[in-house]
């Protein structure tokens, strides 16, 4: 199985950057998933890190680095609709996701 | 194109009853999930399909059965409802070449008191 680690909560500016980590224990790995949830709403896919390194889509950029079993989002000029829960998921055998307890987070003004 | 729908939205049972979420893609997609999510919690897997006529438990299989009869159609069960299965239900689908990409539905919300 897979367990990940993320922070539950982070807060920041309109504008700003901000990176959201994620620490994985895995067996069965293929890959890193990021997702978007608003309240009340679906899960949307944001990226996926298959290899190590950076993936850029936009204003969010996702990496991944196998070795250290760890990656991360970043989300550049913060805008207050991306205000929601951000869930890393490790990608599994036919394309299953086991996802991380997410982050919350907070834009402000 | 639709993408992927579930029904009902809402539903509210009592204990030991019986009920089917219904989930449907028109993406043809060959695989298909359901989730439940409680609060604080991410994103759990049920059972998964990876095509027609097959299915397989995920990370929190007990309780629910499923069935993939048609392509395009993955249905949830939950034979005696009890108080812990209340949740928000999701089901997603990807397709073969996913690369960590599914496509989730509107979710449906499940009281069972």
């Amino acid at each position: 199985g897979q367990s990940l680690e993320q922070p539950s909560e982070v807060t920041a500016v309109e504008g700003a950057i901000v990176q959201i980590n994620c620490t994985y224990q895995t067996s069965g790995f293929y890959g890193l998933s990021w997702y978007q949830q608003h309240d009340g709403g679906a899960p949307t896919f944001l990226s996926y890190n298959a290899l190590d390194g950076l993936e850029e889509t936009g204003r969010f950029s996702s990496f991944l680095s196998r070795s250290d079993s760890y990656g991360y989002l970043l989300l550049q000029e913060l805008q207050m609709k991306d205000s929601a829960s951000y869930f890393c998921a490790g990608q599994g055998g036919a394309n299953n996701l086991f996802f991380g307890t997410g982050t919350r987070l907070t834009v402000i003004p | 194109n639709a993408g992927v729908t579930q029904t009902p939205k809402f539903r509210v049972l009592k204990t030991g009853q019986s009920m089917t979420l219904l989930c449907a893609q028109d993406m043809n997609h060959e695989y298909m999930y359901w989730y439940r999510q409680d609060p604080g919690m991410g994103l759990r897997l049920i059972h998964y399909s990876v095509g027609e006529g097959t299915t397989a438990k995920g990370e929190v299989p007990d309780g629910y059965n499923v069935s993939r009869l048609k392509k395009q159609n993955f249905l949830l069960g939950l034979e005696s409802a009890a108080p812990s299965q209340t949740s928000v239900y999701f089901c997603a689908s990807s397709s073969l070449a996913g690369g960590g990409e599914q496509y989730f539905g509107p979710g449906t919300r499940l009281t069972v008191t």
